[in-house]
């Protein structure tokens, strides 16, 4: 069964960079499937950040691109989000998931909170 | 890209249908069969329900459904139960990029 799990910082400086990583369990990221990473502020909807496949290849939401940089580390079995310049509107629940063929997130990690604040 | 649109809330007595609605454009739900489904309680990850606009993953009820028309994907869930109130998105893929609908709260009456 495969499991997520995120891992970072809960408190965030304003115009640094947001750290995260989520190790998977249960399955090799090496075998294939994209990989994703999705947010949702404090009582607000879900908003997709990007996706990385194993061998690298991203995709990032048009949005946030200028500031995102996902990764992959395959020997670890997990991969990274990094955000750069954050502000409080970055504050949000950040959930990593795999993602199915072209169309879907399954499973997705419990989530971890990050607040961007002085 | 924008959010797809849902209605904020939506409420049913037990045992009764309904549906939510996830309103796109020809360029993400009207062009594709990718759209999913997603059930989340207060505090928790989200989970998957429908796939591919109609496909129930292993373990969701049958009371479950997801069709298609044109730039809008529904949802219905059938025989209402207490356990079903919880927030619901819907997602589509769109051109290597994925969008998530604004959010519908289903209460349970």
């Amino acid at each position: 069964q495969v499991q997520l799990q995120e891992s970072g910082p809960g408190l965030v400086k304003p115009s640094e960079t947001l750290s995260l990583t989520c190790a998977v369990s249960g399955y090799s990221i090496s075998s294939g499937y994209y990989w994703g990473w999705i947010r949702q502020p404090p009582g607000k909807g879900l908003e997709w950040i990007g996706s990385i496949y194993h061998s690298g290849s991203t995709y990032y939401n048009p949005s946030l691109k200028s500031r995102v940089t996902i990764s992959v580390d395959t020997s670890k079995n997990q991969f990274s989000l990094k955000l750069s310049s954050v502000t409080a509107a970055d504050t949000a629940v950040y959930y990593c998931a795999r993602v199915w063929g072209v169309g879907w997130f399954d499973p997705w990690g419990q989530g971890t909170l990050v607040t961007v604040s002085s | 890209q924008s959010a797809l649109t849902q209605p904020a809330s939506v409420s049913g007595s037990p045992g009764q249908s309904i549906t939510i609605s996830c309103t796109g454009t020809s360029s993400d739900v009207g062009g594709y069969n990718y759209v999913s489904w997603y059930q989340q309680h207060p505090g928790k990850a989200p989970k998957l329900m429908i796939y591919d606009v109609s496909n129930r993953p292993s373990g969701v009820s049958n009371r479950f459904s997801g069709s298609k028309s044109g730039n809008t994907a529904s949802l219905t869930i059938s025989g209402l139960q207490a356990e079903d109130e919880a927030d619901y998105y819907c997602s589509s893929y769109t051109s290597s990029l994925y969008v998530f609908g604004t959010g519908t709260k289903v209460t349970v009456l």
